[in-house]
């Protein structure tokens, strides 16, 4: 049973534009979240964090909102850019008081952004 | 600073088969992860080694194994190799202190096919 959900496999926006990127989890004990963003032939490549203590996170073009009634968090990118298409992944920790234990991920969303 | 660096990059072994894969932490890191990603999947949590110990294990078999050693490179192990282990195997890096365990870092991974 998938603990943490991304339910859409793509996205398609043009450049400029505002990216939302929807992750949806299950369990509970989930005290902290993150995003990592994954080209080809590389290993993800940590994006942004945020603890459940928070409900928004801000760096740069990106925010990461965390709904926790919801059990939901999106990643927002403003203005977004060309060199944004990539696979994102939506990851969760628990159990450890704030820290990153075992990370569980989604299935990603693959982002395209069009000139 | 150096990044996660991890060898091989690209593997073929035979159903049977044993294989070793390694991975570098980055530089000031005690914890090593690894994590396997299936085609069109998230990674999955494999193990994670923190000062030489194995510190959390996901739902994978025995004849999953790793070590990690003084200088904090670690290896990944695996014997009986079946056809669902072809996958890109992960390995990510962090700082575990004073219980809380920092920001994990990824490495390129290493592609292994199983014939």
């Amino acid at each position: 049973d998938q603990q943490v959900k991304q339910n859409s496999p793509s996205l398609s926006v043009q450049e400029g534009r505002i990216s939302i990127l929807n992750c949806d989890y299950t369990n509970s004990m989930f005290d902290y979240f993150l995003w990592y963003k994954k080209y080809p032939a590389e290993g993800p490549t940590f994006l942004i964090s945020i603890s459940s203590i928070k409900d928004k996170n801000e760096d740069g073009r990106f925010t990461v909102f965390l709904n926790k009634s919801a059990k939901h968090l999106s990643l927002h990118i403003v203005p977004s850019q060309p060199g944004d298409s990539a696979v994102y992944f939506c990851a969760a920790s628990g159990n450890e008081g704030g820290s990153q234990g075992n990370l569980i991920f989604g299935k990603g969303t693959k982002l395209s952004v069009k000139p | 600073e150096t990044g996660v660096t991890q060898s091989p990059t690209h593997l073929i072994k035979t159903r049977g088969q044993q294989v070793t894969l390694r991975c570098s932490s980055q530089s000031g890191h005690n914890t090593v992860s690894w994590y396997q990603q299936a085609l069109g999947q998230g990674p999955q949590f494999i193990f994670q080694y923190y000062r030489e110990e194995e510190n959390g294990r996901g739902n994978f078999p025995p004849r999953f194994s790793g070590l990690q050693f003084p200088n904090y490179s670690s290896e990944l192990n695996v014997n009986a190799l079946e056809l669902d282990d072809s996958a890109l195997y992960l390995c990510a890096s962090s700082l575990k202190a004073g219980g809380y365990t920092d920001t994990q870092y990824f490495g390129p991974g290493t592609r292994l096919t199983v014939l």
